[in-house]
C-alpha cells in the first residue's frame, strides 16, 4: 500500500533555529513529492520535487528530493514565529489513477 | 485573481442526513479536488474531476460523491452521514489537474452529530 511518513510529527524550536523536516514514502510509480504549510486555514503550496538531487529554494525554505533512498527533506534556516505551522508532505503517483497520497504533517512550534 | 471558494464554511448536521459542499476553482483551472482532513487520518484524497469527469478516485466509500459543471465548479455530497466522517474538506484547483500545483480552498468544516 502506498504511504507517506512525515518525522518527526511534531517540533519546538526558539526563533534563529534551523529546522529540517523529513518525507519519506512508499509509492508505486513515483511522479512528483510536494510540500505545502497549513496554518489554521488551507494548504499553501511550498515545493515541487521531481528530480533527485535538485535543491528548490525559496527564502529560508529549501527542499531537496532523494529519489533512490525515497526521502525528501524540508529545511528552514533562520525560523521566524510565522513559520509555526502544519507542513505537509504528499507524493504523487503516476499512471491512469493519479493521485495524492498525504503525510501526516509536521507540527512546527516557533516560540519567540 | 480570486482564489479557491469553498462554501459553506462550517456546517452541522446529523447522522443519517446528506450533505452537499459547494468549490469555485481558480478562472481557467479545469480541475478540481477534494480531500478529507482529520487528525488521525490526515489528507485523504477523495477525488478529481476535470472537464466535467471524474477521472481520479480515492478509496472511499460510494456514500462519497462528487461532480462538476460546465463552468467548472464542483459540488461534493455526502449521503448518510456518519459521525466519522466529521473533518474539513478541502477543495483544490489546478490548470491541467494532479501532477501540477494545486491552490486549496479554506474548507469545509463538517461536524456531524
Amino acid at each position: 500500500e502506498d504511504k507517506v511518513v512525515q518525522s518527526p510529527l511534531s517540533l519546538v524550536v526558539h526563533e534563529g533555529d534551523t529546522v529540517t523536516l523529513n518525507c519519506s514514502y512508499e509509492v508505486t510509480n513515483f511522479r512528483s513529492l510536494l510540500w505545502y504549510k497549513q496554518e489554521k486555514k488551507a494548504p499553501t503550496f511550498l515545493f515541487m520535487l521531481t528530480s533527485s538531487g535538485i535543491e528548490k529554494k525559496s527564502g529560508r525554505l529549501s527542499s531537496i528530493l532523494d529519489k533512490k533512498e525515497l526521502f525528501s527533506i524540508l529545511n528552514i534556516t533562520a525560523t521566524q514565529t510565522g513559520d509555526s505551522a502544519v507542513y505537509l508532505c504528499a507524493v504523487i503517483n503516476a499512471g491512469n489513477n493519479r493521485k495524492l497520497i498525504w503525510g501526516l504533517g509536521t507540527s512546527l512550534a516557533v516560540n519567540p | 485573481k480570486a482564489g479557491v471558494t469553498q462554501t459553506p464554511r462550517y456546517l452541522i448536521k446529523t447522522r443519517g442526513q446528506q450533505v452537499t459542499l459547494s468549490c469555485s476553482p481558480i478562472s481557467g483551472h479545469r480541475s478540481v479536488s477534494w480531500y478529507q482532513q482529520t487528525p488521525g487520518q490526515g489528507l485523504q484524497f477523495l477525488f478529481e474531476y476535470f472537464s466535467e469527469t471524474q477521472r481520479n478516485k480515492g478509496n472511499f466509500p460510494g456514500r462519497f460523491s462528487g461532480r462538476q459543471f460546465s463552468n467548472s465548479r464542483s459540488e461534493m455530497n455526502v449521503s448518510t452521514l456518519e459521525l466519522g466522517d466529521s473533518a474539513l474538506y478541502l477543495c483544490a484547483s489546478s490548470l491541467e489537474g494532479i501532477g501540477n500545483t494545486i491552490y486549496f480552498g479554506e474548507g469545509s468544516w463538517l461536524t456531524v452529530v
